[in-house]
């Protein structure tokens, strides 16, 4: 079975980018059918979906993110990244990658998480 | 696109059952049976229990069930365990082929 496993800065500054790659073992990025999402969950509050990238490079985003947003897919390396760009506390957050299943909107196998920091 | 509205919290005492409901939209779940719930336990990453309204991944106990009407969806657990307190999310596809999640409903064991 797939394991996803989040690295990146875990302390980013206001109005930087944050930075976060999604290794992936198990299956590969390049399957036919899968999607890649990243969804963060701020302190004590709900999840929220941030994105996800198609094996075909099809990328969809939250419209509320999708000005500061970028999703990518890197085969060689079989990993998929996420970028925001000009940070604000508001960004503070548990970030999540997962693979969403064969079919449309469920997510079956998540990364542990990584806390990312918005603070001078 | 707005979140899906679940209930804040849901209690119920070991062996009794609970719903948990979701609604969403014509956007969401009214047009698709797309609807997914996710158990989270603190400090975890979240798991999936429930896809497509109703198919239960292999693992998951044969106790937790959903179904949908409309624009509402409910996931039911039956047999209330004190390992099924934590916090659960629906999540639905979208007519703009993204992702929305429900706001999150903790669920206490008395």
């Amino acid at each position: 079975q797939p394991q996803l496993q989040e690295s990146g800065s875990g302390l980013v500054k206001p109005s930087q980018t944050l930075s976060l790659t999604c290794a992936v073992s198990g299956d590969s990025v390049s399957s036919d059918g899968y999607s890649w999402s990243w969804i963060r969950q701020p302190p004590g509050k709900g999840l929220e979906w941030i994105g996800y990238i198609y094996h075909g490079g099809n990328i969809y985003y939250n419209p509320s993110l999708k000005s500061r947003v970028t999703i990518s897919l890197d085969k060689s390396q079989n990993q998929f990244s996420l970028k925001v760009n000009s940070v604000t506390a508001a960004d503070t957050a548990m970030y999540y990658c997962a693979r969403e299943g064969l079919g449309y909107g469920y997510l079956d196998y998540w990364g542990q998480g990584i806390l990312v920091t918005v603070s001078s | 696109q707005s979140a899906l509205t679940q209930p804040a919290s849901v209690s119920g005492s070991p062996g009794q059952s609970i719903t948990i409901s979701c609604t969403g939209s014509n956007s969401d779940l009214g047009t698709y049976n797309y609807v997914s719930w996710y158990q989270q336990h603190p400090g975890k990453a979240p798991q999936l229990m429930i896809f497509d309204v109703t198919t239960r991944p292999s693992g998951v106990s044969d106790r937790f069930s959903g179904s949908k009407s409309g624009n509402t969806a409910s996931l039911t657990i039956s047999g209330l365990q004190a390992e099924d307190e934590a916090d659960y999310y629906c999540c639905s596809y979208t007519t703009s082929a993204t992702l929305v999640f429900g706001g999150g409903t903790k669920v206490t064991v008395l």
